[in-house]
């Protein structure tokens, strides 16, 4: 997982206010994918996102969720309006190639934990 | 159950002993993976099986694939305090890209 950053690594809001999770994948990759974690369960997929497309937005909330990976820069998971169920650990990963090919691996950042009050 | 359903939800050994985790998964695959999470931190990522795969090892680790039950093991050999976190199968699969996590197994080795 070396290589994958978020940031903030902690970050905390009060309800209505929005939170703009940052992830600069591995150098060379091209394909992110982000996944929330509630306190004491696995990780549930939200986005898969390549360069200036989403892919899969299956697992995302139809409101109040977005997710971006521009051209350039870090793709950003954008929460509006928050409310305390929000809070939770939001982890990105990035691969070389879509690892649905079978061969390729996900390799994740350190999260960011998000509180809302 | 739920894609990449782990087993037990927590063992808990002696320093020296073997773990077994179980993983149980319901749609085909092309690959699982084992990843560990020290509690509050990261993901660490284990071993990737390949579905034409039966048996990987790494160091200490040894996983197991049966896709004819859609189940996975991962056995970590002699334990060691250090290995104390959860432990999770995550499955990707056929022509998608996202991983498919269970909900973990939290194992803990006493010195």
């Amino acid at each position: 997982n070396a290589g994958v950053m978020q940031n903030p690594r902690h970050l905390v809001r009060r309800r209505g206010q929005e939170a703009r999770l940052r992830c600069s994948p591995v150098k060379g990759h091209s394909h992110v994918y982000w996944y929330r974690q509630l306190p004491e369960e696995g990780l549930k997929f939200m986005v898969y996102l390549q360069k200036e497309n989403i892919i899969d937005e299956s697992g995302m909330p139809k409101e109040r969720f977005s997710a971006e990976f521009p051209k350039e820069g870090p793709s950003i998971l954008r929460i509006q309006q928050v409310v305390r169920g929000d809070s939770a650990a939001y982890f990105c990963a990035s691969s070389l190639v879509n690892t649905g090919a079978g061969t390729d691996t996900q390799y994740f950042g350190p999260g960011t934990r998000l509180t809302v009050l | 159950s739920q894609q990449g359903e782990e087993d037990p939800q927590a063992l808990s050994i002696q320093e020296g002993e073997n773990a077994t985790m179980n993983c149980s998964y319901k749609t085909s695959i092309n690959n699982l993976q084992w990843y560990r999470q020290n509690s509050g931190r990261g993901l660490v990522h284990l071993i990737l099986i390949r579905s034409n795969e039966r048996e990987k090892h790494s160091g200490r680790l040894r996983v197991t694939l049966d896709t004819s039950k859609k189940s996975s093991s991962l056995l970590i050999t002699a334990s060691r305090a250090a290995d104390t976190a959860s432990y999770f199968c995550a499955t990707v699969n056929t022509n998608a890209g996202k991983s498919t996590f269970g909900d973990g197994t939290t194992l803990t080795v006493k010195p």
